[in-house]
């Protein structure tokens, strides 16, 4: 059974850091894996997804990355910002079937 | 195009009252399914489906029941509203394939209280 993690949990950071987002995954065969963001009281918005056969995804200041032998993928966020401020989830495909297995997500503060 | 659509945005239920949550797409997507996020427990998958009339049970099916007979419209029914129930609701849709593969893409919410 496919089981992810995010860790940390929280993670505050000055304005203008690079930082990495960490999420694991049990089960090496996955078709995909999606990051995400999610305001407060909002929805889910899509930020980057990996194919299993890619190794990596880019989008403006953000980076994904897809490990599967580690069962490891980093979103990677360049020059935060305050409005980057949000909890950050992946979530792991393993079928083609549009069924997710989420993380508990990680839960971002830029400060100014 | 509006997307995924989810109505509607606030829901108060008695305990045993029943509803029904509903969630359309304009993107002719193939695959609909329906989580629930609470807190601590992060997005669990409720009911799926891979295209009309054709559903299956997620992670936490019980007290829900769906339907899909068109490719728009996925709605999900709460049989007999219990408190356990109360949690934000969201459906989200993907296509089954053509680049990007399977992206999902989530609707708004429903955010459900059982008292």
């Amino acid at each position: 059974k496919q089981e992810v993690t995010q860790i940390p949990a929280a993670l505050s950071v000055p304005e203008g850091e690079n930082l990495v987002l960490n999420c694991s995954f049990t089960d090496s065969a996955i078709y995909n894996l999606q990051w995400f963001r999610q305001d407060p009281g909002k929805g889910l918005t899509s930020l980057l997804l990996i194919q299993s056969s890619q190794r990596e995804q880019t989008s403006g200041r953000l980076n994904a990355s897809l490990d599967k032998s580690s069962g490891r993928s980093t979103l990677y966020i360049a020059a935060s910002q305050p409005g980057d401020s949000a909890t950050y989830l992946c979530a792991a495909d393993s079928g083609n079937t549009g069924k997710l297995i989420f993380g508990q997500g990680t839960t971002l503060q830029v400060k100014p | 195009n509006a997307g995924v659509t989810q109505t509607p945005k606030f829901q108060v239920l008695k305990t045993g009252q029943s509803m029904t949550l509903q969630c359309a797409q304009d993107m002719n997507h193939e695959y609909m399914s329906w989580y629930r996020q609470d807190p601590g427990m992060g997005l669990r998958l409720i009911h799926y489906s891979v295209g009309a009339g054709i559903t299956d049970q997620g992670e936490v099916p019980n007290g829900y029941n769906v339907s899909r007979s068109t490719t728009e419209d996925f709605p999900l029914r709460l049989l007999s509203a219990a408190p356990s129930q109360t949690s934000v609701y969201f459906c989200a849709s993907s296509r089954r394939s053509g680049r990007p593969y399977n992206e999902q893409f989530f609707g708004p919410g429903t955010r459900l209280t059982v008292l």
